[in-house]
C-alpha cells in the first residue's frame, strides 16, 4: 500500500495521559499535513511541515500538542495530559509541494 | 480567516437522480478548489479539484466554479445509493481550508 499511512488506527486513553501518533505519508510527498475532526464538522487544520521544517501551527493549537517530522519523512503528533475534550479523529494527510493533499485512514483517539 | 460555508444537509435524493452540492468560500483570492468524499467513520477522499472557471468533468462527477461569484458546486448525476456520504469542500490556502460538509443520502 503507498498511501497515507497511519497509527495507531484507534487509542483510547486515559485522561492525564500522553499519546503519540505517527504518520507516514506517500513517499514522494514533501508536505505533511495534521488534522483534527469531530463529529460533524470538517476537519481542522493543526500544523503541517515541509520536508522536516514546520511551517505553520493553528493558533488554536494548545501547548499541550506537538509534532516533528524529524528526518523529513515520517511525522509523529503528541498529546501530552490529555483531556476528553481532546477526544477526536486526527487526520494526516500529505501532498508533493502544492498539489491535492490524500489523506490516511486517520487515528481515532478517545480519551475517558 | 478564510471561510468556507456548506448546507450540513441531509440532502436527499432518489436513486438515479441528479444531485447539487454547493459551496461558498470568502477569500476572494482562492485559486485552488477540492471536494472530498467521506464516508461515516473514515477520513476524507479526494474526488475532483478545479482551478478555473467553469465545469470540469470526471465520470458521473461535475465541478463548478464561479470565482465571481465565490461559489463552487458538485454535482452528482445518476446518484447510487455507494455516493451518500458526507461531502467536503476545500480551498486551498496552504493548508486546506475545509467547510463542514454536506451529508448526502441517495434513497433507493
Amino acid at each position: 500500500d503507498t498511501g497515507v499511512s497511519q497509527d495507531p488506527r484507534h487509542k483510547i486513553t486515559k485522561r492525564g495521559q500522553n499519546v503519540t501518533f505517527r504518520c507516514d505519508p506517500i513517499s514522494e510527498h514533501n508536505r505533511l499535513y495534521w488534522y483534527r475532526q469531530t463529529l460533524g464538522q470538517g476537519p481542522e487544520f493543526l500544523t503541517y511541515f515541509q520536508n522536516e521544517a514546520q511551517l505553520e501551527k493553528s493558533r488554536l493549537l494548545s501547548d499541550r500538542f506537538s509534532a516533528e517530522r524529524p528526518k523529513g519523512s515520517f511525522s509523529t503528533l503528541e498529546i501530552q495530559r490529555t483531556e476528553q475534550g481532546d477526544s477526536a479523529m486526527y487526520l494526516c494527510a500529505s501532498s508533493l509541494s502544492s498539489r491535492e493533499a490524500f489523506f490516511g485512514q486517520g487515528t481515532r483517539l478517545t480519551v475517558v | 480567516q478564510k471561510e468556507v460555508e456548506q448546507n450540513s444537509g441531509p440532502l436527499s435524493v432518489p436513486e438515479g437522480a441528479i444531485a447539487s452540492l454547493n459551496c461558498t468560500y470568502s477569500d476572494r483570492g482562492s485559486q485552488s478548489f477540492f471536494w472530498y468524499r467521506q464516508y461515516s467513520g473514515k477520513s476524507p477522499e479526494l474526488i475532483m479539484f478545479i482551478y478555473s472557471n467553469g465545469d470540469k468533468e470526471d465520470g458521473r462527477f461535475t465541478a463548478q466554479l464561479n470565482k465571481a461569484s465565490q461559489y463552487v458546486s458538485l454535482l452528482i448525476r445518476d446518484s447510487q445509493p455507494s455516493d451518500s456520504a458526507t461531502y467536503l469542500c476545500a480551498v486551498k490556502d496552504t493548508p486546506l481550508v475545509f467547510g463542514k460538509g454536506t451529508r448526502l443520502s441517495v434513497i433507493a
